[in-house]
């Protein structure tokens, strides 16, 4: 089971905002970092710890200062944004990866 | 632009044992972790380990008594071994890097569906 919380499925109509979320008790002392993973591809890092964003990553994308809920917002949501969409860090121990569920997103 | 190219048997029978490469090109190889992966059809990704230049591994803990992750330097290369697998590693492998010694990955391979069926 994943100790990194997300909700299964949000929607955004297009041009709009939306809020991603990601819990779990590793965020209290560790950064998220977020994954967009498009059906048959392999996931691409859109935000890492602190919120940096990589190169070629459009500013539209961005990351909360928030530990716990940590949180990806896409403001002004394009098509190509539909995905799912993926939070990981450490484990409470510090010492492993865990992942978030995922959220789906719909761009309407 | 760093790129990681990933190859294995794709089709097992149950008990045997899944094997995967991952050859790293186009960027450096010596600074950086590398972690394998996974994820079953529809669901979310689960992390099963990690190794450095060094040959140092850290493991996930469900997976850890049926894990081999090794490294050959000379290739620029890391390899998965899994012993044992079932229905239940039926799954798409990623390799990927490690950027910052953080588990945050910045390059992946193509990844690699394998199925485990009798």
């Amino acid at each position: 089971s994943s100790e990194l919380t997300q909700d299964p499925a949000l929607s955004v109509a297009l041009g709009q905002t939306v809020r991603i979320t990601c819990q779990g008790d590793s965020l209290r002392h560790y950064f998220a970092s977020w994954y967009q993973q498009k059906p048959g591809q392999a996931p691409v890092l859109v935000i890492s710890g602190n919120n940096k964003r990589p190169s070629g990553i459009p500013d539209r994308f961005s990351g909360s200062t928030s530990r716990n809920p940590a949180s990806l917002t896409i403001t002004g949501a394009q098509a190509e944004d539909e995905a799912d969409y993926f939070c990981n860090s450490r484990d409470s121990g510090g010492n492993f990866v865990v992942f978030g569920g995922g959220t789906k997103v719909t761009v309407l | 632009q760093v790129q990681l190219k990933q190859w294995g048997a794709g089709l097992l029978k149950p008990s045997e044992t899944l094997s995967l490469t991952c050859a790293v090109y186009s960027g450096s190889f010596s600074g950086y972790r590398w972690s394998w992966i996974r994820q079953p059809p529809g669901k979310g990704l689960e992390w099963i380990g990690e190794i450095n230049y060094g040959g140092r591994t850290n493991y996930n803990p469900f997976l850890k008594s049926r894990l081999i992750i090794s490294v050959d330097t000379s290739k620029n290369q890391f390899s998965l071994s899994l012993r044992s697998v079932t229905a239940a590693d039926t799954a798409v492998y990623f390799c990927a890097r490690d950027v910052d010694g953080d588990y945050v990955f910045d390059f992946w391979g193509q990844g690699t569906l394998v199925i485990v069926s009798s």
